[in-house]
């Protein structure tokens, strides 16, 4: 049973352009959120994290979005860039499970020249 | 600090073999969780080793089992291998306590023939 989802499964932007990749939950419990990027032939590197005490929150050209009543959250990449293109994961987890992340299917991005 | 390291990188095993993968977390980390990464199941965590103690544990088989040592260095096995157990294998570090991210290796690929 797939506890997080995420959508779209594949995305193409032009260079300059925005990038939005969606992820919606159940499980109320979670309380940690972060999104990982992963590159061919390496691990999962994590890009940013956001806590469902806050809405918002934003590293550079990387913003969470996330709204709790909707368990939905979501990830922005502005001025996207093709060193941008790789696999984006959102993730779930919750402390009393150790933190044990729940993963999305993933996004592949490809950024445009 | 150096990052999450795992050997072998690469192993081609036969349906029934046994394996054993390791992975060494980032100094003074003692969380280590591992993960299994197929194309169609996606990320999905197996188990996290604290302190030497498995903590927590995902929807896995019994084949599927690990340790952890006193200096953190954890060791995951697979016994009576099937063509299915195929992945890419991940172990992540986490700093323990309240610390909730997680920082990934670059992985052991296995290949069940």
């Amino acid at each position: 049973q797939q506890q997080v989802k995420q959508s779209p499964q594949s995305l193409i932007v032009q260079k300059g352009g925005i990038s939005i990749i969606n992820c919606a939950y159940e499980n109320t419990a979670f309380d940690y959120f972060p999104w990982y990027q992963q590159f061919p032939g390496k691990g999962p590197a994590l890009l940013i994290a956001i806590r469902p005490d806050v809405s918002e929150k934003k590293e550079g050209r990387f913003t969470i979005s996330f709204n709790k009543s909707a368990k939905q959250f979501s990830l922005h990449i502005m001025d996207s860039q093709p060193g941008d293109s790789a696999t984006y994961f959102c993730a779930a987890s919750y402390s009393n499970s150790g933190y044990a992340l729940n993963f999305g299917k993933g996004t592949s991005l490809l950024v445009t020249p | 600090k150096a990052g999450v390291t795992q050997t072998p990188r690469y192993l081609i095993k036969t349906r029934g073999q046994q394996v054993t993968l390791s992975c060494s977390p980032i100094s003074g980390h003692r969380s280590v969780s591992w993960y299994q990464q197929t194309p169609g199941q996606g990320l999905q965590f197996l188990f996290e080793y604290f302190s030497e103690t498995q903590r927590n544990k995902g929807n896995f088989p019994g084949r599927f089992s690990g340790r952890q040592f006193s200096n953190s260095r954890s060791e995951m096995n697979v016994s009576t291998l099937e063509l299915g157990d195929s992945a890419l294998y991940l172990c992540a570090s986490r700093a323990g306590g309240g610390q909730e991210t997680q920082y990934f290796g670059p992985g052991t690929r296995l290949l069940v023939l």
